[in-house]
């Protein structure tokens, strides 16, 4: 099976911090993904990387920036926290189809 | 641009009934169709998917029927139980998109005992 491992579920940091969100998945993925899922939007792709190194935005990569140097591992950093970023974040990779998706980090900005 | 639009945002059905979720596209070039059934506290999971080389797919109680002319698609489940209460999104993408989904919203599907 595959495992797609977000480092936290829970997560609370101040207006202004840089903040880390961790992924790391164990199949061997060239693709991995970032989300954020808020009520009644769905999931909004905030980037994506095809390869180590490699990264394309998504629609929504303002506020955004992601870091990919080992092919298991994608890195997604809040570069100056804002309270409009309070949400699910949702990593997922892929080789080709499906996308397999991790279970989240709730992420509170106060 | 909303992509692929889902309704409806939330459905109610007694055990037993048959819940259906619908879904439209606008981008001719999609070709890969998957619906996605996420738990409260979990990641979406696959549930099913179709390509628009054929209109209907089943798997157990869940079917795609797929309308490639009118750019639409929807899950049936058959039978409803309450295990199947969730959130279920609909996707779609295109071969060269390298891999990207674009999501609907989501319906709240809430199967009553």
């Amino acid at each position: 099976d595959v495992k797609v491992t977000q480092s936290s579920r829970y997560l609370v940091k101040r207006t202004g911090e840089k903040v880390f969100l961790e992924c790391v998945q164990d199949m061997d993925h060239e693709n991995m993904f970032w989300y954020r899922q808020d009520p009644g939007l769905g999931l909004r792709l905030i980037y994506f990387s095809y390869d180590v190194k490699m990264k394309e935005k998504g629609d929504i990569p303002e506020g955004y920036s992601v870091s990919r140097e080992k092919k298991e591992r994608f890195s997604l950093i809040l570069e100056s926290a804002s309270t409009n970023q309070t949400s699910m974040y949702l990593c997922a990779s892929s080789r080709t189809w499906p996308q397999h998706f991790g279970d989240g980090t709730r992420l509170s900005i106060l | 641009q909303q992509q692929v639009k889902q309704s409806p945002q939330s459905l109610i059905v007694q055990k037993g009934g048959i819940s259906i979720i619908n879904c439209a596209y606008e981008n001719t070039a999609f070709d890969y169709f998957p619906w996605y059934q996420q738990f409260p506290g979990k990641g979406p999971a696959l549930l099913i998917a179709i390509r628009p080389d054929v209109s209907e797919k089943k798997e157990g109680r869940f079917t795609i029927s797929f309308n490639k002319s009118a750019k639409q698609f929807s899950l049936h489940i058959m039978d409803s139980q309450p295990g199947d209460s969730a959130t279920y999104f609909c996707a779609a993408a295109s071969g060269g998109s390298n891999y990207k989904l674009t999501f609907g919203k989501g319906t709240l599907l809430t199967v009553n005992p």
